[in-house]
């Protein structure tokens, strides 16, 4: 069974603070993913990486960065947290290469609190 | 114009109900099309999925795509309280770097 995990389920961070957010894969996946959920807005992309140490700009980057220096780990990092970051964190992998429909495989998600 | 248009719910129905989910899409290029169930307090997990036209079963799940209309749909046959949850339509083109989520649809199934 593939497992994504994240490193919390619930974090709660003060405006201005620097927020890491972790996830590890451990299916040897080469696709990894940072979304945000929203209540009417549905997931969208922040970032993802289709190998180590690359990474693309998803549709909300603005804010965010991103790290992956091992295959099984993608880090979400909020440089200097706002309010409006208040969301839920979703991680993803996907097995890459296959040129087809691609599974992605989610973790249970951070819920972010900036006050 | 968002790319897939979902409506968000809450949809409630009893146990042993048909239920109808749909998805509008705006891009032609989409060639996959999935269903991704979550429920509370978890990440989406893979339902099924289709490629291009066409209509594909699974025990008491149905996913329906028509292009031409660019309208896809999840039915659920005998609906069972373990069916409540969020659904989200999901598509994309090759190589899946960029899928694209409905909103979701929260579903109630009442016993």
């Amino acid at each position: 069974d593939v497992k994504v995990t994240q490193s919390s389920r619930y974090l709660v961070k003060r405006t201005g603070e620097k927020v890491f957010l972790e996830c590890v894969q451990d299916m040897d996946h080469e696709n990894m993913f940072w979304y945000r959920q929203d209540p009417g807005l549905g997931l969208r992309l922040i970032y993802f990486s289709y190998d180590v140490k690359m990474k693309e700009k998803g549709d909300i980057p603005e804010g965010y960065s991103v790290s992956r220096e091992k295959k099984e780990r993608f880090s979400l990092i909020l440089e200097s947290a706002s309010t409006n970051q208040t969301s839920m964190y979703l991680c993803a992998s996907s097995r890459g290469g296959t040129g087809g429909q691609e599974t992605q495989y989610f973790g249970p998600g951070t819920r972010l609190l900036v006050l | 114009q968002k790319e897939v248009e979902q409506d968000p719910g809450p949809l409630s129905v009893p146990e042993g109900a048909i239920v109808s989910l749909n998805c509008t899409y705006s891009n032609s290029a989409f060639q996959y099309f999935m269903w991704y169930r979550q429920y509370s307090r978890k990440g989406p997990e893979l339902l099924m999925y289709t490629y291009s036209s066409g209509n594909k079963e699974d025990g008491r799940f149905t996913a329906q795509v028509d292009k031409s209309s660019k309208y896809i749909s999840l039915f659920i046959r005998d609906s069972q309280p373990s069916d409540s949850a969020t659904y989200l339509c999901a598509m994309s083109n090759t190589g899946g770097f960029k899928t694209i989520f409905g909103a979701g649809t929260r579903l109630f199934v009442k016993a």
